[in-house]
């Protein structure tokens, strides 16, 4: 069972356009939800996250929301430039980060 | 400092034969954890070190695959009689207990022929 459902596989967007990723869990105990940024034969990194105790997190051109009753979160990226394309993993972790469960990726081609 | 270092950095193997792959986590980080990452899918957990304690083998795929940490440092994951479907690029991270972020390696890619 996947814990983590992202969407879209792939998405193209247009330079200084809005790039927008979704995912959504089912486990309730899931407390800490990240997104993870991936470039071509790199590991992931960490670019932002969020705690369910607050509805939405903005650090530069980068948002989540956080919808709890609807058990879905979503990455905003602002203004998005050729340097964002990259592939973008949302996770989520709760049990103290004991472990982290990653949806399948959204491979981001911002186009100039 | 350094990051989470892996090697090698490719591997190709015949099927039917035993690797091992290699990770030296952030001095320090106590949390080491190995994922699988197939071309185009995402990260699918496969085992969790957290100091002394137990270890959480819950997603190993089979009893082919086993892993082992040196006391808070180095692990090994070590793949026997691989097959064809073993091909993916294995990640390691590392972090401290109960605290973020996971730090990546930059993976292993592995394929098997």
């Amino acid at each position: 069972q996947q814990q983590v459902k992202q969407s879209p596989q792939s998405l193209i967007v247009q330079k200084g356009g809005i790039s927008i990723i979704n995912c959504a869990y089912e486990n309730t105990a899931f407390d800490y939800f990240p997104w993870y940024q991936q470039f071509p034969g790199k590991g992931p990194a960490l670019l932002i996250a969020i705690r369910p105790d607050v509805s939405e997190k903005k650090e530069g051109r980068f948002t989540i929301s956080f919808n709890k009753s609807a058990k879905q979160f979503s990455l905003h990226i602002m203004d998005s430039q050729p340097g964002d394309s990259a592939t973008y993993f949302c996770a989520a972790s709760g049990d103290n980060f004991n472990k982290f469960y990653f949806g399948s990726g959204t491979k981001l081609n911002v186009k100039p | 400092g350094a990051g989470v270092s892996q090697s090698p950095s490719n591997k190709v193997t015949e099927k039917g034969k035993d690797v091992e792959l290699r990770c030296d986590p952030i001095s320090g980080h106590t949390a080491l954890y190995w994922y699988r990452q197939r071309l185009g899918q995402g990260l699918e957990f496969l085992i969790y070190f957290q100091g002394n304690s137990a270890p959480d083998k819950s997603g190993l795929p089979s009893d082919r695959f086993s892993a082992e940490r040196t006391g808070e440092s180095v692990s090994t994951l070590t793949i026997q009689r691989t097959q064809q479907e073993d091909s993916a690029v294995y990640l390691c991270a590392s972090s401290l207990v109960g605290q973020t972020p996971l730090h990546f390696g930059n993976g292993t890619r592995l394929t098997v022929t």
